[in-house]
């Protein structure tokens, strides 16, 4: 599997934007990019996905790199509630059905 | 839907003790895992199924061991509790693989403690 890199930890100001990057750069043409965060005391819970795009929805946007070998979650307002470990995951595009979990970037968020 | 569902939230067992956690989802999903994540580190894969039948090893199977008889359930039995499995169990299903809308649900976990 491609491996990921993100850093440890990151601290924001609630109600300022968060950019928590990734790189892979021995990603393969058909593997998505996606997204987790698991909350504390919780399961993780999908976030995003995106394979050459950049991808917006209600949670948050993914700016992927034109060479897609980094890419960017963005959390366009963060909120207490946006504190959570946040995982950058490649998934093969066939036959992908498993996901490999590095240990993720902390996420705090100050008020 | 109640999606994916595990119980028991908590336990502790004692060494050599025996115990079943159980994990039913109720989104018709063909797959389902297991993960184990110890202090600080992320989900490490221990079994998966890819439907009713059909389990496969993971990264981390050692002292585990599951089935699948129905597309809802898939339980994770241990059967001699050691030390090294106190951990947070997370169950999870999906869609059949592949895809671009293909993602991964997980449950609320269990949190096992094995003195």
């Amino acid at each position: 599997d491609a491996k990921t890199t993100q850093p440890n930890s990151m601290e924001s100001n609630e109600e300022e934007p968060v950019h928590l990057p990734c790189n892979h750069s021995t990603i393969s043409g058909t593997d998505y990019i996606h997204w987790y965060r698991q909350l504390p005391s919780q399961g993780p819970e999908y976030v995003i996905h995106g394979l050459t795009s950049n991808v917006n929805n209600r949670m948050a946007s993914l700016a992927i790199a034109e060479d897609r070998k980094s890419s960017t979650l963005i959390l366009h307002r963060a909120t207490l509630r946006d504190a959570a470990v946040y995982y950058c995951i490649l998934r093969p595009m066939e036959y992908g059905n498993k996901l490999v979990f590095g240990a993720g970037t902390i996420l705090r968020v100050k008020s | 839907n109640a999606g994916v569902t595990q119980t028991p939230k908590f336990r502790i067992l004692k060494i050599g003790q025996s115990m079943t956690l159980q994990c039913t989802q109720d989104m018709n999903h063909n797959y389902m895992y297991w993960y184990r994540q110890d202090p600080g580190m992320g989900l490490k894969l221990i079994y998966y199924s890819v439907g009713a039948g059909i389990t496969d090893k993971g990264e981390v199977p050692n002292g585990y061991n599951v089935s699948r008889s129905t597309t809802e359930d898939f339980p994770l039995r241990l059967e001699l509790a050691a030390p090294s499995q106190t951990s947070v169990y997370f169950c999870a299903s999906s869609p059949l693989a592949g895809g671009p809308s293909w993602t991964q649900y997980f449950g609320p976990g269990t949190r096992l403690l094995v003195l």
